[in-house]
């Protein structure tokens, strides 16, 4: 069963603008994890957010955590085509060993 | 090095074959994981080692058998595999399970 869910599942937007993508999940968690995934290709990890963290930053990419709504946002500043993937949230529970991952959103940014 | 690697990257197999897929990484890393992902779905966790040992089966089918043969090696051996198995592979390895995972590029894998 999935413990996190996404929206939007499709985002598109031109190069330069910011793009927010939100994350729900069910129950208590240890860590938040974002991922980026190219087409076909494997995962890359973006941002690990615990859960006593509020807010991380990693360049251009922002993450909240509101563990009292169970959920999470992952905002990237000023866009650019190369950021086009789909993008999982997943959360870490159960010993931290095991991953369960939204069901993603896809990100287009148009040049 | 920092990555993980798989192989082969593209696998077709019969029903009646049995195959082996392959992960390594030398990152020192001490859990290790398999994952399968259909297209446009996330990736579904399918079974998790740490420390060489086998600590969580997601009730995945007796037709796929891991093995952690040592701390940098993961296979993930086929036998009777339906067509429903073709997905992407993917293999990823953690520090000790608490942190993030790095994945390698995947397995995409087609049943006929």
């Amino acid at each position: 069963s999935q413990q996190g869910e996404e929206d939007p599942q499709a985002l598109s937007i031109q190069e330069g603008e910011n793009a927010t993508m939100n994350c729900s999940y069910k129950t208590s968690i240890n860590n938040l994890q974002w991922y980026r995934q190219n087409s076909g290709r494997g995962l890359v990890h973006l941002i690990l957010i615990r859960s006593n963290e509020r807010e991380k930053h990693s360049g251009r990419l922002r993450v909240t955590l509101d563990t009292s709504k169970k959920s999470s946002s992952l905002l990237i500043t000023a866009s650019r085509a190369a950021d086009t993937a789909s993008y999982f949230c997943a959360t870490a529970w159960d010993g931290y060993n095991k991953l369960i991952f939204g069901a993603g959103t896809r990100l287009a940014v148009h040049p | 090095d920092t990555e993980v690697t798989q192989t082969p990257k593209h696998l077709v197999m019969g029903m009646t074959n049995k195959k082996s897929l392959k992960c390594e990484q030398h990152m020192g890393h001490r859990a290790m994981y398999w994952y399968k992902q259909k297209a446009k779905k996330p990736p579904e966790l399918m079974f998790v080692y740490s420390y060489e040992k086998l600590s969580i089966n997601e009730s995945v089918p007796s037709r796929f058998s891991p093995e952690c043969p040592n701390s940098s090696l993961l296979n993930l051996h086929l036998h009777a595999l339906q067509p429903e198995d073709s997905a992407l592979y993917l293999c990823a390895s953690s520090l000790d399970g608490r942190n993030e995972q790095f994945f390698g590029p995947g397995t995409r894998l087609t049943v006929l």
